[in-house]
């Protein structure tokens, strides 16, 4: 069975620009996540969607970050314009029902550098 | 502030001895505590649970306790295998929402 599918897998850019994060969560899963990891705080929650409607946003960090959820099967995580500390793995992640035990399953990340 | 805390940034355990991840929380409000383990360039892979109704929680060569009072976890690896190496993130979900928290993780190192 296919897990959860993120592109790029790696991403270079230059200050400023446009970047676009995209997942595709786990067919039938009705929860999607947006991680970010980083060294010095781990891995963190930015924003979280139930049936395709954001729940909780708390954890995207400026106005510089939105997250879309047009349909069950597909998310982007966008960034504009972006800065050097933005660079990070982003993780996206699914589950089926409500978080408990072993239900969220994560996408292998997407690497984005900004130079 | 971090609501999650894993003090020990990385840790170095021989073959065959035991490992132990510590992981420390700041609200009673969190009612379920995992740990995902995670190897380079994947994702990380759900490990094992507990609820806070108990206190241990046992599979195979790994276990989790709790101490509530302390607001402390812990993930002991016995015996610790080569293939154990990577990095271990604990996290916990607060009982009103389906968010988890996790830490800031520790890299786990096995030699032979």
């Amino acid at each position: 069975d296919a897990g959860v599918i993120q592109s790029p897998r790696h991403e270079v850019t230059e200050m400023g620009q446009e970047v676009t994060l995209r997942c595709k969560p786990i067919s039938g899963h009705d929860y999607l996540f947006w991680y970010r990891q980083t060294m010095m705080r781990g891995l963190e929650l930015l924003i979280y969607f139930n049936n395709n409607v954001p729940i909780d946003d708390s954890g995207m960090p400026e106005d510089r970050f939105s997250a879309k959820m047009p349909n069950a099967s597909f998310s982007t995580l966008k960034i504009q314009p972006s800065e050097p500390r933005d660079s990070a793995v982003y993780f996206c992640a699914s589950s089926f029902g409500r978080t408990i035990r072993n239900t969220i399953y994560f996408g292998e990340g997407s690497w984005l550098t900004v130079v | 502030d971090q609501q999650v805390k894993q003090n020990s940034p990385s840790l170095s355990v021989q073959e065959g001895r035991i490992s132990i991840l510590n992981c420390d929380y700041t609200n009673s409000m969190f009612d379920y505590f995992l740990w995902y383990k995670k190897y380079p360039a994947e994702g990380p892979t759900f490990l094992i649970s507990i609820s806070s109704i108990k206190d241990k929680n046992e599979d195979g060569r790994f276990t989790v306790f709790l101490n509530k009072s302390a607001k402390h976890l812990s993930l002991h690896i016995v015996p610790s295998q080569p293939g154990d190496s990577a990095v271990y993130f604990c996290a916990v979900r607060s009982y009103n929402t389906d968010k988890l928290i996790f830490g800031t993780g520790t890299r786990l190192q096995v030699f032979p």
